[in-house]
């Protein structure tokens, strides 16, 4: 597609709930990253996918938190019993040689 | 590891004024930067990069940005901002080899006023 697209762009979980966020990256884009950007803050890196391979998972904050990319392509990012603190925007963003490309987001809010 | 520091959270402005948005980086191996922008609920989009070459890069809107190798520095300039060019804008390292994940500082929020 012409950009990195991502759905839901908003989503309202009650505390506990699980909830998955995807991604699809720009056609081609070997790389793809997930980002948590809580309000006022920059964007902290989350997890790091070459193809279908996740060669860097040090960003999830804790074993709630999975992200997969099963065909090299689509990606989700699963949070499981949500909890207050998970509310943040989550960006998600393709690479192609050098610069990376960001969708719009979801902004996750856990009531 | 890397690490960008923005020394200003908020930077208000006049309209047509100058305008300079402060970023450090800390690195021990050569970088790659980069000036992203943020628009209300949007995502983030690239405004200029710094791969090689000539220190000073430009926007096609504007602005533009010098990397200082000995200062560690790669501040964001325009010389008269338009009341559109309010926005958040972050600043984002990645190493020239190696890890692909970009670091990014806290951010500047430019505010335009009439």
């Amino acid at each position: 597609g012409a950009g990195v697209s991502q759905s839901p762009r908003y989503k309202v979980a009650k505390r506990g709930q699980d909830v998955a966020l995807r991604c699809d990256p720009i056609s081609g884009h070997v790389s793809l990253f997930w980002y948590q950007q809580a309000l006022g803050q920059g964007p902290e890196f989350l997890t790091y996918f070459q193809n279908e391979a996740q060669l860097d998972k040090s960003g999830l904050p804790s074993d709630r938190f999975f992200a997969e990319r099963p065909e090299g392509s689509v990606s989700t990012l699963k949070i499981q019993r949500t909890q207050q603190e998970d509310s943040a925007v989550y960006l998600c963003a393709s690479r192609g040689n050098t610069e990376a490309f960001f969708g719009q987001g979801t902004r996750l809010t856990v009531v | 590891a890397q690490s960008v520091t923005q020394l200003d959270s908020q930077v208000p402005v006049f309209e047509e004024a100058p305008v300079e948005l402060r970023c450090n980086y800390s690195s021990s191996v050569s970088v790659y930067l980069f000036w992203y922008v943020q628009y209300p609920n949007q995502g983030l989009q690239l405004l200029l990069k710094y791969l090689s070459g000539s220190t000073l890069v430009e926007s096609i809107n504007g602005f533009e940005a010098e990397f200082n190798k000995s200062q560690t520095s790669f501040h964001l300039r325009k010389p008269s901002v338009h009341i559109s060019d309010t926005a958040e804008y972050f600043c984002a390292v990645i190493p020239a080899q190696g890890a692909q994940k970009l670091v990014f500082g806290q951010g500047t929020r430019l505010t335009i006023n009439p």
